[in-house]
């Protein structure tokens, strides 16, 4: 699976969009890029995923580059409770012969400010 | 629903005792995965069940290390003559095996090792 990259850390306020960038130039026409995020003492939770076109679910909004080599994670209006480590995956399809498994690396700490 | 469900929450072993950790995945969940989280880090894959098949165990450090699911839904990870660079959390996820690959995770049991 192709490697990701993001900043350690960031703040945003709350109530105001928080914006997580992820890069990955090095990301394969087949796979997809997925975000999970891990609040403090729970297991992962996922958030959203795509391959080339925008997606919004009731979570996020996940940008994708024209050229994939990088998304954004948009929180439209960030929480308290959305204060957690944001990790961005990417991976084959499982259509394609990709592995099922997640493969985390850091990961971003966001923290929302009151 | 019910979430996936990890038990004990907490473990503490002294070295050298054998331990055996289980996982209560969501009904119905085909796929199984097992995850090893150090202080601080990603988690990281350690095995994964289609059913009752060990399909890719991979990320298991040794062979002291051993998974089993053998009636396609419950599975326990046991790790023998435990050591202290076995302190971690242990995060169990299930998965329905959809396209999606939506894995949804336990609260982990932390495993500390004395």
């Amino acid at each position: 699976d192709a490697k990701t990259t993001q900043p350690p850390s960031m703040d945003c306020a709350e109530g105001r969009a928080a914006n997580l960038p992820c890069n990955h130039s090095t990301i394969s026409g087949n796979e997809y890029v997925y975000w999970y995020r891990q609040i403090h003492s729970q297991g992962p939770q996922y958030i959203i995923h795509g391959l080339k076109n925008n997606e919004t679910n009731e979570m996020a909004s996940l940008i994708i580059t024209e050229d994939r080599k990088s998304s954004t994670l948009i929180l439209p209006h960030a929480t308290l409770r959305d204060t957690a480590v944001y990790y961005c995956i990417v991976r084959v399809a499982r259509a394609q012969g990709g592995s099922e498994k997640l493969v985390f690396g850091k990961g971003m700490k966001l923290t929302v400010n009151p | 629903g019910a979430g996936v469900s990890q038990s004990p929450r907490y473990k503490v072993a002294k070295r050298g005792q054998d331990v055996a950790l289980r996982c209560d995945p969501i009904s119905g969940h085909v796929s199984l995965f097992w995850y090893q989280q150090a202080l601080g880090q990603g988690p990281e894959f350690l095995t994964y069940f289609q059913n009752e098949a060990q399909l890719d165990k991979s990320g298991l450090p040794s062979d002291r290390f051993f998974a089993e699911r053998p009636e396609g839904s419950v599975s326990t990870l046991k790790i023998q003559r435990t050591q202290q660079e076995d302190s971690a959390v242990y995060l169990c996820a299930s998965s329905p095996g959809t396209e999606k690959n939506e894995q949804y995770f336990g609260p982990g049991t932390r495993l500390t090792v004395t």
